[in-house]
């Protein structure tokens, strides 16, 4: 049963602090999204990348997020310093760019992470 | 700039009746497409519902069906023999045609199913 793993699942920490999000796509998927989710804003885009390159970053705070892909298993999403602001849901979701399954994209079950 | 509106941020339905949730979207563009999430819970993110903008006929999915109005931007949802499950967030969502890229959401709405 194919699916995209994140880890880890609930992540409290102080203000400050690094945080690392860690996504494994599903296998043979070429582009990969990072939403973010919150009361105020709702579900809104932060990066995604396509063949492990960057295509959109443009919802992501520059100053403080990072996102890469190292390899085609593993994106990970890092704050430094982490904000009691950055406090949400983090969805990773994957799917194939182009042809069967193109039209979906398939979600995480998030990373929920609190700054204090 | 695409923009998708939910403007009912609750609803509510008894068991077994019918429910339409309401979501109009903004855009230039001619190749779209269109979906419908539901949010239980457990906060997993579960496609319901799609529609590709190129075609005229609504979408059905089993209870799930689509009104999709193009010239009026309106994309609505109707959930038919509602159940218990049914209650969640429910999100629409807009995304260019083409490769797979962004989704644009919808505020949501909750969904509750009254038993």
């Amino acid at each position: 049963d194919a699916r995209v793993t994140q880890t880890p699942r609930h992540k409290v920490t102080e203000m400050g602090q690094e945080v690392t999000m860690r996504c494994q796509p599903i296998l043979g998927h070429n582009t990969v999204f990072w939403y973010r989710q919150t009361m105020m804003q709702g579900l809104e885009l932060l990066a995604y990348f396509r063949n492990r390159a960057p295509l959109d970053d443009s919802g992501m705070p520059k100053d403080r997020f990072s996102a890469e892909m190292p390899d085609a298993t593993l994106a990970t999403l890092k704050i430094q310093p982490s904000e009691p602001r950055d406090s949400a849901v983090y969805f990773c979701a994957s799917g194939p760019a182009l042809g069967v399954g193109s039209n979906e994209q398939f979600f995480g079950p998030g990373t929920r992470l609190t700054v204090l | 700039a695409q923009t998708v509106t939910q403007s009912q941020p609750e609803m509510s339905v008894q068991e077994a009746e019918t429910v339409t949730l309401s979501c109009t979207y903004d855009t230039s563009e001619s190749d779209y497409y269109l979906f419908w999430y539901k949010q239980p819970p457990s906060r997993q993110m579960i496609l319901v519902i799609r529609q590709e903008a190129y075609k005229q006929q609504n979408a059905t999915e089993n209870r799930f069906s689509v009104n999709f109005q193009k010239a009026a931007k309106s994309f609505s949802l109707k959930i038919s023999d509602s159940q218990l499950g049914d209650a969640a967030m429910y999100f629409c969502a807009y995304r260019l045609g083409g490769a797979n890229s962004k989704l644009t959401f919808g505020k949501g709405i909750t969904l509750s199913v009254r038993p």
